[in-house]
């Protein structure tokens, strides 16, 4: 079945510090994929997606590239704020002609100190 | 756009009593939406999945009759825990799905109902 693989937190980084998270995933079909964040005690909010492979998903200075060839999805931004402190998960969308159940990683939670 | 709420946002309840979750799309019209559970510092376990009219599809381990799901429109649907017991306290969230360009599915979030059950 589907399942996604996200790097363990938790990844604790300095103001204006690079951020990777990787994230892998196995499917069958042509999955879209999609980053979200969850900030303490709310609920998530989507914060990119790209729907085929080569795509790219850009918010709020954070990308994703759709790497079909090695089934990954890593979230990048270049200079990390402490309002990005925040768990976040990568997630599937359902392949396979399932295309609405989401498939999610554990969660990474990232920490951003002044 | 694309603006799902949650009520309450949290609710404390004695044992053997129900409670009641409300999930709306507030913007667009969901044609499927979602109910989650998320323990502490864990992800989101899918409970199971709603359309309007029709009965909810539970996930694999999920008791139907005591997460009963009603989803009467296309911008509301209900969780109700019956007879609560404290090993329900969790934090409960529901997505509502809407259709978007070349058919691709994207799930919006509430933002979390916190349930706990004394």
């Amino acid at each position: 079945g589907d399942s996604v693989t996200q790097m363990e937190g938790p990844v604790t980084l300095s103001e204006e510090a690079f951020l990777t998270i990787n994230c892998t995933y196995t499917a069958t079909g042509y999955p879209s994929l999609f980053w979200y964040v969850q900030y303490p005690g709310e609920g998530l909010q989507l914060l990119l997606k790209a729907t085929k492979a080569d795509d790219k998903g850009s918010n709020k200075g954070f990308e994703a590239t759709y790497r079909k060839e090695t089934t990954s999805f890593h979230l990048e931004k270049g200079s990390v704020q402490v309002s990005d402190s925040a768990v976040y998960f990568c997630a599937l969308g359902g392949s396979g002609g399932s295309n609405y159940k989401l498939t999610f990683g554990k969660g990474t939670l990232l920490t951003v100190n002044p | 756009g694309a603006v799902v709420s949650q009520h309450p946002s949290w609710v404390i309840c004695k044992s053997g009593t129900s409670v009641k979750i409300e999930c709306r799309s507030l913007d667009f019209q969901a044609t499927t939406m979602f109910w989650y559970r998320q323990f502490p510092k864990q992800s989101l376990m899918l409970m199971a999945t709603s359309n309007e009219g029709s009965k909810a599809t539970y996930e694999q381990g999920v008791e139907k009759d005591k997460f009963l799901i009603n989803h009467a429109s296309l911008t509301l649907s209900t969780l109700t825990v019956t007879s609560a017991h404290p090993e329900d306290s969790s934090f409960y969230i529901c997505s509502a799905s809407a259709d978007g360009q070349s058919g691709v599915v994207t799930q919006y979030f509430g933002p979390g109902t916190r349930l706990t059950v004394l």
